[in-house]
């Protein structure tokens, strides 16, 4: 088995600050995935990786930023918090080898002042 | 791009009974179909999956597919306390190098004993 971390598990920050949030995962998986959750809603992918070094845009990534330097981590900058993206992230992350099925990180819930 | 929608928004089952959930996707070139369930301040977890025309069933929990119609669904059978959580569709067309989602907005099933 494997886990995914995510860290902080709560950010708090100020309107118009930058804001980064972090994932990791012991899977050896290729892909990873950073999602948004509204209260009770759907996820809507942000960005997402296929491999070390590559970035794939989502259908949110205005006003996100991604990095993936090394297979085992993946990280999302929020460019300039604001008070309507107050939500859950959520790191995720899939092998083609078990068909892509993706398996989630506990989420880092982001509050702004 | 593709549209995933969910139906009905919340489901009251009592328990023992049959609870029905539904998913529709707007890309017939759609290859692969999953139901995630999350449970209240948890992380999303892959239920079921399938990839081709007709049904699957996994204990208490059936899967339709109609590619033809655009439609999924999930039955679960007995439906237990347990059960109550966010169930989330979701529909790939990628299929091979990445396991790129796309999720409806949910439905929230209460199971009361």
């Amino acid at each position: 088995g494997g886990i995914i971390t995510q860290t902080p598990k709560f950010l708090i920050g100020q309107e118009g600050q930058k804001l980064t949030l972090k994932c990791q995962q012991n899977f050896n998986h290729d892909t990873m995935y950073w999602y948004r959750q509204d209260s009770g809603k759907g996820l809507r992918l942000i960005y997402y990786s296929i491999t070390e070094n590559d970035l794939q845009k989502g259908d949110l990534s205005e006003g996100y930023d991604a990095s993936r330097e090394k297979k085992s981590s993946f990280s999302l900058t929020v460019t300039s918090a604001q008070k309507n993206e107050m939500a859950v992230f959520l790191c995720a992350s899939s092998d083609r080898d078990r068909g892509h099925e993706q398996y989630f990180g506990p989420g880092t819930r982001l509050t702004v002042l | 791009q593709q549209n995933v929608q969910q139906s009905p928004e919340s489901l009251i089952v009592p328990e023992g009974a049959r609870t029905s959930l539904n998913c529709t996707f707007s890309d017939s070139a759609s290859q692969y179909f999953w139901w995630y369930r999350q449970h209240s301040g948890k992380a999303p977890k892959a239920l079921m999956s399938i990839f081709s025309n007709g049904e699957k069933e996994e204990g208490r929990f059936t899967i339709h597919l109609n590619k033809a119609s655009l439609h999924f669904s999930l039955h679960i059978r007995d439906s237990q306390p347990s059960d109550s959580a966010l169930y989330l569709c979701a529909v790939s067309n990628t299929g091979g190098l990445s396991g790129k989602l796309t999720f409806g907005e949910g439905t929230q099933v209460t199971v009361i004993s």
